[in-house]
C-alpha cells in the first residue's frame, strides 16, 4: 500500500527566513511524488513534481524539492519566505497517472509566517 | 485557474437528503479523481473514472456513487447523508501527457 507522512501539522516561520517541509512516503515501485499547496478557500495547486532524473527539482514561487530514495524522502524548501506563503502543503505519491494510478496525500503542513 | 469547474461551491443540506455534485474537466482531459477532504480524514481518494468507465475506487462508501457522461463531465452523488459527510469534495483531472492532476475548486457540503 502507498502512504505518505508529513510530520508536522504546523510550521511558523518569519518573512525572509528559510522553509523546509518534511514528507516521507512508502510506495512498491518507481514513485511519482507532488508537492501541492492549498490556500484558504482554494483548490489544490501543484508546486512541483518529480518523475525521474534530476533529484533536485524546482517549482513554482521559487520551491525546491530534493528526492532522496534511500530515505524516502522527498522534502519541500524554499529559501525565504513571503507572508504570502502562508497556506497548506500536501506531498503526494502515486505511480504513472497515464497508466490510471491514483495519488495519495500525506495530511498536510499548515504554514503560519510571522512579518 | 486550473481548468477544471465544480459546481456547487457550497450546499447546505440535511441529514438523509441527497446531493449531486458535479464536475467539468479541463477540456481534453478524460480522467476524473474525486477526493474528499475533511478534518479528521485528510484528502481521501474516491474514484475515478476514465473516458466514461470507473478505473479505481477508493474509500467510497456505498451511499456514494459516481459517474462520468459521454461529454466527460463527472457527478458524484451522495445519498443517505449523515453529519459526518460534512466535507470539502474536489475534483481533479489529468491527462496523459502531463502526468499530474488538475484540481477544481472543491464543492463544501455542510449536513446539518
Amino acid at each position: 500500500a502507498q502512504s505518505v507522512t508529513q510530520p508536522d501539522i504546523h510550521i511558523t516561520v518569519s518573512e525572509g527566513a528559510s522553509l523546509e517541509l518534511r514528507c516521507n512516503y512508502s510506495y512498491g515501485a518507481t514513485p511519482y511524488l507532488f508537492w501541492y499547496v492549498q490556500s484558504p478557500g482554494q483548490g489544490l495547486q501543484l508546486l512541483l513534481k518529480y518523475f525521474s532524473g534530476d533529484t533536485l527539482v524546482q517549482g513554482i514561487k521559487g520551491f525546491e524539492a530534493e528526492f532522496k530514495r534511500s530515505q524516502s524522502s522527498f522534502n519541500l524548501r524554499k529559501p525565504s519566505v513571503h507572508w504570502s506563503d502562508a497556506a497548506e502543503y500536501f506531498c503526494a505519491v502515486g505511480g504513472s497517472l497515464a497508466a490510471g494510478n491514483k495519488l495519495t496525500f500525506g495530511g498536510g503542513t499548515r504554514v503560519l509566517v510571522k512579518p | 485557474d486550473s481548468g477544471v469547474t465544480q459546481t456547487p461551491k457550497h450546499l447546505i443540506t440535511a441529514t438523509g437528503q441527497r446531493v449531486t455534485l458535479r464536475c467539468s474537466p479541463r477540456s481534453g482531459d478524460l480522467s476524473v479523481y474525486w477526493y474528499q477532504q475533511s478534518l479528521d480524514q485528510g484528502l481521501q481518494f474516491l474514484i475515478q473514472y476514465y473516458n466514461g468507465e470507473e478505473r479505481a475506487k477508493g474509500n467510497i462508501l456505498e451511499r456514494f456513487s459516481a459517474q462520468q457522461f459521454p461529454d466527460l463531465h463527472s457527478e458524484l452523488n451522495l445519498s443517505s447523508l449523515e453529519l459526518g459527510d460534512s466535507a470539502l469534495y474536489f475534483c481533479a483531472s489529468t491527462s496523459e501527457n502531463t502526468g499530474e492532476l488538475f484540481f477544481g475548486e472543491g464543492s463544501r457540503l455542510t449536513v446539518l
